[in-house]
This record gives C-alpha cells, sequence and structure tokens, in this order.
C-alpha cells in the first residue's frame, strides 16, 4: 500500500468553481503534512501546511482529519492560474526526513 | 521564502558520459538535502538524502555507484550521474532542508530542476 494515495484527476472546472481534493495517508504516525503545487515542467512549490486546527490563505483551505487520516485542500473561486497539479506531502515526524509525495491531482481551470 | 538553485538548468550529453547536477541553498544552512527523478506525468521519486559531512542515504533501487551525491557544505550538494545512459533523461530535483531550529524547518525547499538529455 502506498504511503500517500490522491485521486490523480484531471479536474476540468469552469473558473469561479470551488473545487476540493483529498489526500490518504496510511502511517497513523505521520506528524507534517503540505500542500505543495507544481507547474509543468517546473519544481514543486510550497502552498501551505496543513495544521490540525485546519489553515486558510485567502481561497485556499486545507484540513487534516487524524482519525480517518486524510489532509484535503479546498479551491474557491478558481483562477485559470491556479490550473496545476496538486502534490500532497506527508513527513512521518517533524524532525525526521521522511517524506512521502502523492502522484499530485492534476487541475485544469476552463475559461 | 528561502531559495534554492540548481545548476545547470538543462543538459544534454552523449551515452556514456558524466554529468554534475549541483544544488545550493542561498539563503539558508542545509543540513538535508534530497534528490528527487519525476518521468513525464509521474510523481517525484526520492533518489537519496544527504546530510552534511556524511554518506547519503540511499532508496532502494537507485544505485549509489551510479548516482554519486556529494554533500560536502551546508549550502551545496551535489549529483554525479555517472556513465549516463538514455534511460536516465529525466527531470532531477533537489530539496533542501533547513537545520533544525529555525522556524519552517520541516519543510522542504525545491531547486527549479535540471533536465537531462542523454543522446
Amino acid at each position: 500500500r502506498k504511503e500517500v494515495e490522491q485521486d490523480p484527476g484531471p479536474f476540468n472546472v469552469p473558473e469561479g468553481a470551488t473545487v476540493a481534493f483529498n489526500c490518504t495517508y496510511s502511517n497513523s504516525a505521520s506528524q507534517s503534512f503540505f500542500w505543495y503545487r507544481q507547474d509543468c515542467r517546473k519544481e514543486p512549490k510550497l502552498l501551505m501546511s496543513v495544521y490540525s486546527s485546519g489553515n486558510e490563505d485567502g481561497r485556499f483551505t486545507a484540513q487534516l482529519n487524524r482519525a480517518s487520516q486524510y489532509i484535503s485542500l479546498l479551491i474557491r473561486d478558481s483562477k485559470l492560474s491556479d490550473s496545476a497539479t496538486y502534490l500532497c506531502v506527508v513527513n512521518l515526524s517533524n524532525t525526521g526526513n521522511q517524506f512521502y509525495f502523492g502522484t499530485g491531482t492534476s487541475l485544469t481551470v476552463i475559461p | 521564502g528561502a531559495v534554492v538553485s540548481q545548476h545547470p538548468s538543462w543538459v544534454i550529453c552523449k551515452s556514456g558520459t558524466s554529468v554534475k547536477i549541483e544544488c545550493r541553498s542561498l539563503d539558508f544552512q542545509a543540513t538535508t538535502m534530497f534528490w528527487y527523478r519525476q518521468f513525464p506525468k509521474q510523481s517525484l521519486m526520492l533518489m537519496a538524502t544527504s546530510n552534511e559531512g556524511s554518506k547519503a542515504t540511499y532508496e532502494q533501487g537507485v544505485e549509489k555507484d551510479k548516482f554519486l551525491i556529494n554533500h560536502a557544505s551546508l549550502t551545496l550538494s551535489t549529483l554525479t550521474v555517472t556513465s549516463a545512459h538514455p534511460e536516465d533523461s529525466s527531470f532531477y530535483i533537489c530539496s533542501a532542508r533547513a537545520r533544525p531550529g529555525l522556524a519552517g524547518d520541516h519543510t522542504q525547499y525545491f531547486g527549479p530542476g535540471t533536465r537531462l538529455t542523454v543522446l
């Protein structure tokens, strides 16, 4: 079983729509959670960390459900520039180096 | 945010040659650097983890004698692909993690990647 699983999509949504991605992780001892964004042929860039209490950054909201071992990312009022692949990343500890990447979820926002 | 650079950004070489890729953390000290490989339309695959001053830890299936990693300082790690072959053609990305104790030290910051094409 993979450490981190994501629905690869693709998600094709119209501009202005709200879209949500989920990611599940297998190790209940996981400590740190992140969403990264990767544009085509570019490196991943940190979008946001995910905290137990949930966190919001503008149109983006991330939530963590430890009981069900999943992380979500909600994008409101989608923009064309949001088109990218979104990677879910899990670290087994806050200080260790056991990072696991999901395969990514592809999002295309359509005019 | 933290900045990580990679050089070169792209390279084309003949089969059998060796290619060295540099990864630098520009505004922070990175005790740990990671090397990834990404094939088209696939996710990042961790190749190895390197800690400054010690030998790299390679993932299963990654040949340490083929992919030489050196992390000689807190701001520089190098990956050398020795005797490259066409199947080594890929997007190689490094990431760096700040020294424990700094804010956000569990975050990885990625370099822009190096696109390697072996003819």
